[in-house]
């Protein structure tokens, strides 16, 4: 059965620098997306990603925040300058299209800020 | 933001036994609403959807029912496994804005053999 990947499963990082996490939706998946959960908190949309372009995004996510399809098979969240509040499990899903379609979540990025 | 809320932080069953898993929603605008399940170090798994015009959806053991009037829905899993136990997440979305789905806090599901 096809599946969400991503990687790496946990990175760790210094506070100011720049992190890649990277996804690799199902192959006719057309909507991608980010959430993250930091621990002990709920599930949080950061980004949908359609057609090349972001489809919506929460305040969350800022300029520090930017995603990019740089091929037909990946999808990234770049985090320009991170800081300790962004340390969380990272989630890439996608849907076949939008409107009716679940949502297939990815393993996770574990990621450490310190 | 408490869109969604998912008032019983956990919820013990008997294997074979009815679990029954509740949600309240706040947003009229949500138009879609799905249930996930999650082990601890993975992702949401997807179990089951029902979209606002249906009241009732089935599919296998898991049953979602929505009430709208009463801005609630709750997944039945019928008969209950010990495999079952996970969180369980009931997420919402309006689908006019960008598919982005609002997830409750979930529920810890514990069934019993």
């Amino acid at each position: 059965e096809p599946e969400v990947t991503q990687t790496p499963s946990h990175q760790v990082t210094q506070m100011g620098q720049e992190v890649i996490l990277r996804c690799v939706p199902i192959s006719n998946h057309l909507y991608f997306y980010w959430y993250r959960q930091i621990l002990g908190q709920k599930v949080e949309f950061l980004v949908s990603f359609y057609n090349n372009e972001i489809s919506e995004k929460s305040e969350i996510f800022d300029d520090q925040f930017s995603v990019e399809r740089p091929d037909g098979s990946n999808f990234t969240l770049k985090i320009r300058s991170t800081k300790l509040e962004d340390s969380a499990m990272y989630f890439c899903a996608s849907s076949r299209d939008r409107g009716l379609y679940e949502q297939y979540f990815g393993p996770g990025t574990r990621l450490t800020v310190t | 933001d408490q869109q969604v809320k998912q008032n019983s932080p956990s919820l013990s069953v008997q294997e074979g036994r009815i679990s029954i898993l509740n949600c309240d929603y706040t947003n009229s605008m949500f138009d879609y609403f799905l249930w996930y399940k999650k082990y601890p170090a993975e992702g949401p798994t997807f179990l089951i959807s029902i979209s606002s015009i249906k009241d009732k959806n089935e599919d296998g053991r898991f049953t979602v029912f929505l009430n709208k009037s009463a801005k609630h829905l709750s997944l039945h899993i019928v008969p209950s496994q010990p495999g079952d136990s996970a969180v369980y997440f009931c997420a919402a979305t309006p689908l006019e804005y960008g598919n982005k789905l609002v997830f409750g806090a979930g529920t810890i599901l514990r069934v019993k053999s």
